[in-house]
Parts: C-alpha cells; structure tokens; sequence
C-alpha cells in the first residue's frame, strides 16, 4: 500500500482553468505538506496542515487553496491557473508531534499551457 | 568523486566507488539536517538525518557528516551502486521553523556509470 498517495499524477490543462490535486495518507501521520519543485529541482514549501489546521502558508498567491476534510487527506485547489503554475507538486506527511523526516508521495507533474 | 550540491551538478561515479555529496547550508542555527534520494518520476525519498548534536552518522551503506563550524554537511555513499543513480538534495530545518518546513539545497545529480 502506498503511504502517500495523490493524484493525478500528470495534469495538463489551458491557462485560466480551475484544478484540483488530491492526497491521502495512511500512516497515521497529524501533519500534511504541500511541496512545488520546479523546472531546476528546486523544492518549496508551500503549506502545513496539522489536524486539518493551517500551520503555514508561504506566501502563496491566493489562487491556491489547500483543503484538509481531515487529517488524512490535503488537497490543493487551484484556481486561474498561469504558465508559471507549471511544476511538479509533492504531497508530503510527517507525525507532527516531534520534527521529523517527511514522506512524500510520487508528485504530479502540472503543465499549464 | 566529490560535488557542491547547490546548483544542480552532476556527479559521475564509477560502479563500486564511494560518493561524496556536499552540501552547504545556509543557516547556522539549523538544528536537524536530512538527505533525500529523488529518482526520475519519483518523490524525494528519505536517506538518513542528522541533528545538530551529533558529527556523524551511519546507515547502511551511507554516512552523513556534519560540519556546523563551516555549515557543511555530505553524504557519503560506499559502494556505489546503479541503483544509486538519482537527484540527492540536503535539507536543513531551523528552530524557528515549524515542523516540516525545510529549506531544500538545490540537489546533486548522481550518475553511476558501469
């Protein structure tokens, strides 16, 4: 079973659309990440999610909005999207209780065109 | 073989050789420092971590050795193997940060020739 799974794994969609991503974790973890990698492997944060709470929001336009019905699932929604959305996002959970190493899910892979 | 893991360069090793990843970070008061293996199409996967109170640490086949007089940390790979062939990125986590926020080095490409 894949500990943290989201989908879809590639999302190619026009300029201005509206989308979303979906992650679910199944290791018990209290804390979900939303990660963007870019074109040069570049990763950043971009939210926290603890017990369905918003931890930390990384200046992040306002476009994207993650969404947490509970603690096992982190979804992003974003919306207008721009050619600069195009990125790779990484879902990621940690227990939350200590810091500790994150688990991340395989990413999806968004072309904006 | 030996690289600086903050622009993306490539490291080429021979199958069998040990690899030398390093990596610069940038803040000294980081407390909790862990390196990810990223293969093609793939998410960063844990390697091993290290916290501010220890010099060394071992793993199976893996050393990751922290420098906080001169913010340096590698990570050392024996036997290098295809297997081995993937992005490795440091990541550090400071005290003022909240759980989960690290700031990721921009990665090292490996590449284990036969």
């Amino acid at each position: 079973d894949t500990a943290v799974s989201q989908t879809p794994k590639y999302l190619v969609t026009q300029m201005g659309n509206d989308k979303s991503i979906k992650c679910e974790q199944n290791l018990g973890h209290d804390t979900m990440y939303w990660y963007k990698q870019d074109s040069k492997k570049f990763l950043k944060i971009m939210f926290s999610y603890n017990n369905k709470e918003l931890i930390i929001n990384e200046t992040v336009p306002n476009r994207f909005s993650p969404k947490s019905p509970d603690k096992a699932h982190l979804n992003l929604h974003i919306n207008s999207l721009e050619l600069g959305d195009s990125a790779v996002y990484f879902c990621a959970s940690s227990p939350g209780n200590i810091n500790e190493k994150l688990f991340f899910g395989s990413g999806t892979q968004l072309s904006v065109l | 073989g030996e690289s600086v893991g903050l622009h993306l360069p490539t490291l080429s090793v021979q199958e069998g050789d040990n690899s030398i990843i390093n990596c610069a970070y940038s803040n000294s008061a980081s407390d909790y420092f862990i390196w990810y293996k990223q293969e093609s199409g793939k998410g960063p996967q844990f390697i091993i971590d290290i916290r501010s109170n220890m010099d060394k640490r071992q793993g199976q086949r893996v050393t990751v050795l922290l420098n906080k007089t001169v913010k340096h940390l590698s990570l050392q790979i024996a036997a290098t193997q295809p297997g081995d062939s993937a992005v490795y990125f440091c990541a550090e986590n400071r005290p003022t940060d909240s759980w989960g926020k690290f700031q990721f080095g921009a990665g090292t490409q490996v590449v284990v020739t036969p």
